[in-house]
């Protein structure tokens, strides 16, 4: 079974500044999709990247990018320009390539708060 | 985007009462959904997978008699609570998985959530 691991239940970061968040798995498969979701008070969950497992190519949107390394199965995330609306729990997921009836694992997830 | 909505968004029951939650993809066809249980301050817990016109498969641990879940057709899942009880009160949230291929294909959106109340 697959597990993700969010070491960092909080972490605080200055409007405009940088911040990252870490996330590590554990898989025995080759494939797969890894992504980040933003849950803010609302508790809606957002999608904010999704990077695939193939691709070497570090996914980025926006100010949102990620640091993918497979070999070490690791996903952080990076924030850059952080804005107040960026506070929430962030979700680091996990899912195999084998179409939509395939399972999210989530991880612990990681509280961001953006201070002035 | 696809667009998925949840009803009831809150609901307050009293124990022993049953409840039910809708879930539906609002332009877009469902091949699956999913049912999360989330409590304050943790993550996202599966609870099932449905996929339309077949049995939920039931996570490890969830009483598939007191979570009953229905996916009728392509664009509307129901979760019911059966004679719940004030353990049962949490947060509850589907996502779907996209039919066909194309830009939404193995894309899972979320619903807004549906909060539980079982006094």
């Amino acid at each position: 079974a697959q597990t993700v691991t969010q070491s960092q239940p909080e972490m605080s970061v200055q409007e405009a500044e940088t911040v990252t968040l870490s996330c590590t798995y554990d898989t025995s498969e080759s494939d797969y999709y890894l992504f980040w979701y933003k849950q803010p008070p609302s508790r809606q969950m957002i999608l904010v990247i999704r990077q695939e497992a193939y691709k070497q190519q570090n996914a980025t949107e926006n100010r949102f990018s990620v640091n993918f390394q497979k070999a070490a199965k690791s996903f952080s995330l990076k924030i850059s320009d952080s804005q107040l609306g960026d506070a929430a729990m962030y979700f680091c997921a996990y899912r195999s390539r084998t179409g939509t009836a395939s399972k999210l694992t989530f991880g612990t997830g990681t509280r961001l708060q953006v201070t002035l | 985007g696809a667009v998925v909505s949840q009803h009831p968004s809150r609901v307050i029951c009293k124990s022993g009462t049953s409840v039910k939650i809708e879930c539906r993809s609002l332009d877009f066809q469902a091949t699956t959904m999913f049912w999360y249980r989330q409590f304050p301050k943790q993550s996202l817990m599966l609870m099932a997978t449905s996929n339309e016109g077949s049995k939920a498969t039931y996570e490890q641990g969830v009483e598939k008699d007191k979570f009953l879940i229905n996916h009728a057709s392509l664009t509307l899942s129901t979760l019911t609570v059966t004679s719940a009880h004030p353990e049962d009160s949490s947060f509850y949230i589907c996502s779907a998985g996209a039919r066909t291929s194309g830009t939404l294909y193995n894309e899972q959106f979320f619903g807004p959530g549906t909060r539980l109340t079982v006094l």
